[in-house]
């Protein structure tokens, strides 16, 4: 089991907002970075640090965190935004990478 | 932009060693962390290691006893090898430029983030007699 925890599976209806979250103790020292995948592709960085977006991902998509839990939101989920989402982080040792077990996301 | 492709042998047999190699195009390597990830069919991501620029590796404890990651600076390579495979170390392959930030929150605590920018497309390695 993953030290970063995400619930494996979440609706929204198409333009509604989505919130994905990731809960671990190592939250608490460091921000969670999030990736999105959709079949057969590559993984791509949508978020990291506090809230920050690589160039090329919209402004729909947007990070927080609180306590233990760094969340992903979506404002105005769209049709292509449906895939795999992944967090990850540092582990609570410190000394470690991990990821989440990720969140499929599906828009209705 | 910096370009991975990691390349390999496609069938491993079990007990055998798993090599995989990642060509870094247009950049230094020695100026970035690299990691390693893995994706089992059906399966969520799985990082496995990195090394840093310093040529200093970190891993996942579960693996730590079978896996090494290095970098050939001469040739901007980084390169995997798992020892002793068995079927459950079939997945897909990444290697990934890996990098760290850190900024002050609005509570003033400062925090690091680790993130993964450019990934390779990937090498699907088959476990199997």
């Amino acid at each position: 089991s993953s030290e970063l925890t995400q619930d494996p599976a979440v609706s929204v209806a198409l333009g509604q907002t989505v919130r994905i979250t990731c809960q671990g103790d190592s939250l608490r020292n460091y921000y969670a970075t999030w990736y999105q995948q959709k079949p057969g592709q590559v993984p791509v960085l949508v978020m990291y640090g506090y809230n920050n977006r690589p160039s090329g991902i919209p402004d729909r998509f947007s990070g927080s965190s609180s306590g233990d839990t760094g969340s992903l939101t979506i404002t105005g989920a769209q049709a292509e935004d449906e895939a795999d989402y992944y967090c990850h982080c540092r582990d609570s040792s410190g000394n470690h990478l991990v990821f989440g077990g990720g969140t499929k996301l599906t828009v209705l | 932009q910096v370009q991975l492709q990691e390349s390999g042998p496609g069938l491993v047999k079990p007990s055998e060693t798993l090599s995989l190699t990642c060509s870094v195009s247009d950049g230094a390597i020695s100026d970035y962390y690299w990691s390693w990830i893995r994706q089992p069919p059906g399966k969520g991501l799985e990082w496995l290691g990195y090394i840093d620029y310093s040529g200093s590796t970190s891993y996942t404890p579960s693996l730590k006893s079978r896996v090494t990651i290095s970098v050939e600076t001469s040739k901007n390579q980084l390169s995997l090898k798992l020892t002793s495979v068995t079927a459950a170390d079939s997945a897909v392959y990444y290697c990934a430029r890996h990098l760290i930030g850190g900024s002050t929150s609005t509570t003033g605590a400062y925090y690091y983030y680790y993130y993964m920018d450019v990934w390779g497309k990937g090498a699907t390695v088959t476990v199997s007699s």
